[in-house]
């Protein structure tokens, strides 16, 4: 399967900051999809990307597909209490995840 | 439906006992996927249907495991003489096709073992 890694594992903001999270891979990645889980909740889809240097915004978020697509991020704006969560990537037609980072925001 | 619909929603098992953990999909997706996440982690692919075909089981842990969808809809996941270490969610997904769309998570059976 296509080997995903994420960092970081945990992230702590303030209300109102920013927020990034890094998916890296050794590997080129035939897609990648990005997905958000509530505590005690399951997975959400966010965002598929598939082209090399792809960018996609849902606004606050925006999503990047690195032009060797061996790599993405995803970054929040002005995080909100709502944003909480931890925020997966995975790839391929197994969809394997990474670890995930779990985002905590202070009010 | 409307979702991916899974139960039970917890199932508590003694060690050795058997269980079998159901996944309704979203009408009319091709496929199916579980999983199985532990706390604090990732999801781990466990195994993969197209219609009523096994594609992929790679992920199973152990002979002790193993999933159908006789019909191409329902599919069931057992694991015999259940052991600690398979306390987990199990959660269940569906797609349209394959890995073109986003898959659709249903809320998973918490297993635990005792």
């Amino acid at each position: 399967g296509q080997q995903v890694m994420q960092i970081p594992q945990y992230q702590h903001v303030q209300e109102g900051e920013d927020f990034t999270t890094y998916c890296n891979s050794s590997t080129t990645l035939s897609n990648i999809q990005w997905y958000k889980q509530r505590p005690g909740g399951h997975p959400v889809f966010l965002i598929q990307l598939v082209k090399s240097g792809e960018v996609k915004k849902q606004k606050r978020l925006t999503f990047q597909f690195g032009e060797a697509k061996k790599n993405s991020s995803l970054h929040i704006t002005a995080t909100q209490t709502t944003d909480v969560g931890t925020y997966f990537c995975g790839s391929g037609s197994r969809l394997t995840f990474g670890e995930g980072t779990q985002l905590t925001v202070n009010p | 439906g409307a979702g991916v619909s899974q139960s039970p929603r917890y199932k508590v098992a003694k060690r050795g006992q058997d269980v079998a953990l159901r996944c309704d999909p979203i009408s009319g997706h091709v496929s199916l996927f579980w999983y199985q996440q532990a706390l604090g982690q990732g999801p781990e692919f466990l195994t993969y249907f197209q219609n009523e075909a096994q594609l992929d089981k790679s992920g199973l842990p152990s002979d002790r495991f193993f999933a159908e969808r006789p019909e191409g809809s329902v599919s069931t996941l057992k694991i015999q003489r259940t052991q600690q270490e398979d306390s987990a969610v199990y959660l269940c997904a569906s797609s349209q096709r394959w890995s073109h769309y986003g898959y659709t998570f249903g809320s998973g059976t918490r297993l635990t073992v005792v």
